[in-house]
């Protein structure tokens, strides 16, 4: 059972380059999340998508985009990247927001900005 | 916005010991997950709850949400190093979706 999918596992930019996270789920989700985790802290959400096609901002946005073509795939896209993005990157889906609808998470994306 | 605390920020017990971890909201919580993160990989659903003054449990694990449902806990018994890592309490929240405590950090010393 694949459930979410991210790649890459670690990836090293430097300051300015950009580059394209991955995320894939088979569990036909609707609902689809990005979150970063700095060092020592919780989860901050950076963007959510509850369909394809949709998406919204979450509590980071700033310095990141995101698409949502297929109900499988949410690519997460920094743009210029800063050292502040330093970060570790998780993907997550659920079926709903309903009571019940737990999110099911990505082995994550470790991600350093030089 | 809705927020949640976590206490303690770390805890380091001897094999065996028993524990609590406590999550607070800021609001009345409508459904509180609880997730568990092993070092440098994701996080696993541990247990939800949804009804004032719920209680369930897993194997050595049971969290509880109060009658207020504004506090859950967390409590391990006879700690295993197996339970170290990470605990999380996360809930979904009007406006801002899902937001998530800062976590706890449990070591459990064999």
């Amino acid at each position: 059972n694949a459930g979410v999918t991210q790649t890459p596992k670690f990836r090293i930019l430097k300051i300015g380059q950009s580059m394209t996270l991955q995320c894939t789920q088979d569990m036909n989700h609707n609902y689809m999340y990005w979150y970063r985790q700095d060092p020592g802290m919780g989860l901050k959400l950076i963007y959510y998508s509850v369909g394809a096609g949709i998406t919204d901002k979450g509590e980071v946005p700033n310095g990141y985009n995101v698409s949502r073509s297929t109900t499988e795939d949410f690519p997460l896209r920094l743009e210029l990247a800063a050292p502040s993005q330093t970060s570790v990157y998780f993907c997550a889906s659920r079926e709903g927001v309903a009571a019940k609808n737990i999110q099911y998470f990505g082995a994550g994306t470790r991600l350093s900005v030089l | 916005s809705q927020e949640l605390e976590q206490s303690p920020q770390s805890l380091i017990v001897q094999e065996g010991k028993n524990l609590t971890i406590n999550c607070t909201s800021s609001k009345t919580l409508y459904g509180l997950y609880w997730y568990k993160q092993k070092y440098g990989e994701g996080l696993i659903f541990l247990m939800m709850l949804q009804k004032g003054g719920e209680e369930k449990s897993h194997e050595k694990i049971t969290a509880k949400l109060d009658e207020k449902k504004q506090q859950s806990s967390l409590h391990i018994t006879a700690s295993q190093p197996s339970h170290a890592g990470i605990y999380l309490c996360g809930a979904d929240s009007y406006g801002q979706n899902f937001v998530f405590g800062p976590g706890t950090r449990l070591s459990v010393l064999p």
